[in-house]
């Protein structure tokens, strides 16, 4: 079946680097962008940023310019989202979604299992 | 601080009915497709509505979209106790060149 499956559980120190996978399965992931989402505690969605299937064309949110990167291995078609200098606010439960190629939305119709983020001194 | 805005929450009898208005821009709702989600506690949201007013395979038909110039409408009828949820607007927003969410909304059948 269609499964986004992530990465476990991330304890960083503040100004390190985490990078989260999210592994798919189930579909070919050529006709999909991969979109990152994360939900602080307590707090709504967020989206971060989305990378299209050749992974050659990426989109942040531009409060992540410069700290986030995202990246995809077509041997293992495998997603990652690398984020640096993480502040204690980057903790939060991140999620990787997938939506079919489509101009002007926001349809993420299958979600990842969820990755948790912890950034503590 | 989110460009979409909802209501914290809203809340009605079982059977009622509950609507949900997301407020945005000409930049996003206003020239895009809005999509919603369902988001239980401790689990991934669940897309509910897809381009306005599609629902996607194993949606009931309680559940329907609607969109008007710079806003957007989530209907539930027939309200039930397992519809308690946060509910949350999402589209593309074209000034910002990346994805937008609402700022959410709390359902709770009284």
């Amino acid at each position: 079946q269609v499964q986004l499956v992530q990465s476990g559980t991330e304890v960083k120190k503040p100004g390190a680097s985490v990078k989260v996978s999210c592994k798919t399965s189930g579909f070919s992931f050529t006709n999909y962008f991969i979109h990152w989402v994360r939900q602080a505690p307590g707090q709504g969605l967020e989206w971060l940023g989305r990378i299209n299937p050749d992974g050659d064309i990426t989109r942040y949110a531009q409060k992540f310019q410069g700290r986030l990167t995202m990246t995809r291995d077509t041997s293992t078609s495998t997603f990652y989202m690398e984020l640096n200098s993480l502040r204690s606010e980057d903790t939060a439960l991140y999620y990787c979604a997938r939506e079919f190629l489509t101009a002007g939305t926001l349809n993420m119709d299958v979600w990842g299992t969820g990755t948790t983020v912890t950034v503590s001194s | 601080q989110s460009v979409l805005t909802q209501p914290p929450s809203v809340s009605a009898a079982p059977g009622q009915k509950v609507t949900i208005s997301c407020s945005g821009s000409s930049f996003n709702i206003g020239n895009n497709y809005v999509s919603w989600y369902q988001q239980f506690p401790g689990t991934a949201p669940k897309l509910l509505i897809s381009k306005n007013n599609n629902r996607p395979s194993g949606i009931p038909d309680r559940f329907s979209g609607s969109k008007s110039g710079t806003s957007a409408t989530l209907a539930i009828t027939g309200l039930q106790t397992g519809d308690e949820a946060e509910y949350y607007c999402g589209t593309w927003d074209d000034s910002l060149s990346g994805g937008v969410f609402g700022t959410g909304t709390k359902v709770t059948v009284l």
